[in-house]
């Protein structure tokens, strides 16, 4: 149980493109999701908070234009990297919380900007 | 502010040896303590969490944390380490469970060799 899936794996993009990752808790419902950015050998930083029905909680220092989070239905949010540049290359891990406890963590996605 | 501090970036240990990966923690509030681990190009794995139960915490894989207050430490500990226990492992605290953000560590690299 608590299965986590991020879509896709991996993508190349090129520069000025915009690529959509998706994060689906696939055998419960989460009303909260988050979404990290890992960068090489380093902990993973969070991004913003999503919450079903309501607009994404962003930390200090994320562009919410740039990171757009759209959490649509209970199983299912999706980060869409807008205009992406070369900077914007990392590990996007998203997570999901089936219970009050502890949050589940997708297996990442690696984008790589061209 | 809630902060974790993970003494060692890289653990190296022999085969059937004892693993200890220390983590400190600062909270103004009773923490919720999670340790996880990612092997290369994935996402992270629960190990084990303390939610303010039994401070001696068992996880999978054969690991355990104990959970010390007056230290404020939650150590990871496995008696005998395996070469498939090679990977990156994170401390994590949040205020209130999974709902709340987590705080990550900067991680360990836990290397296990022959």
């Amino acid at each position: 149980g608590a299965v986590v899936s991020q879509h896709p794996s991996r993508v190349i993009c090129k520069s000025g493109t915009s690529v959509k990752i998706e994060c689906r808790s696939l055998d419960f419902q989460a009303t909260t999701m988050f979404w990290y950015r890992q960068f090489p050998k380093k902990s993973l930083m969070l991004m913003a908070t999503s919450n079903e029905g309501s607009k994404a909680t962003y930390e200090q220092g994320v562009e919410k234009d740039k990171f757009l989070i759209n959490h649509a239905s209970l199983t299912l949010s999706t980060l869409t990297v807008t205009s992406a540049h070369p900077e914007d290359s990392s590990f996007y891990i998203c997570s999901a919380v089936p219970d009050i406890d502890t949050q589940y963590f997708g297996p990442g996605t690696r984008l790589t900007v061209l | 502010a809630q902060s974790v501090t993970q003494l060692g970036s890289h653990v190296s240990v022999s085969e059937g040896a004892l693993v200890l990966l220390r983590c400190n923690y600062s909270s103004s509030v009773p923490p919720y303590l999670f340790w996880y681990v990612q092997y290369p190009n994935q996402g992270l794995q629960l190990l084990l969490k303390y939610t303010s139960a039994a401070t001696l915490v068992k996880g999978i894989n054969g690991f355990e944390a104990e959970f010390k207050k007056s230290e404020t430490s939650f150590h990871l500990t496995k008696p005998s380490a395996h070469m498939s226990d090679a990977a990156e492992y994170f401390c994590a605290v949040s205020e209130a469970g999974g709902y709340n953000k987590l705080i990550f560590g900067a991680g360990t690299r836990l290397a296990v060799h022959p």
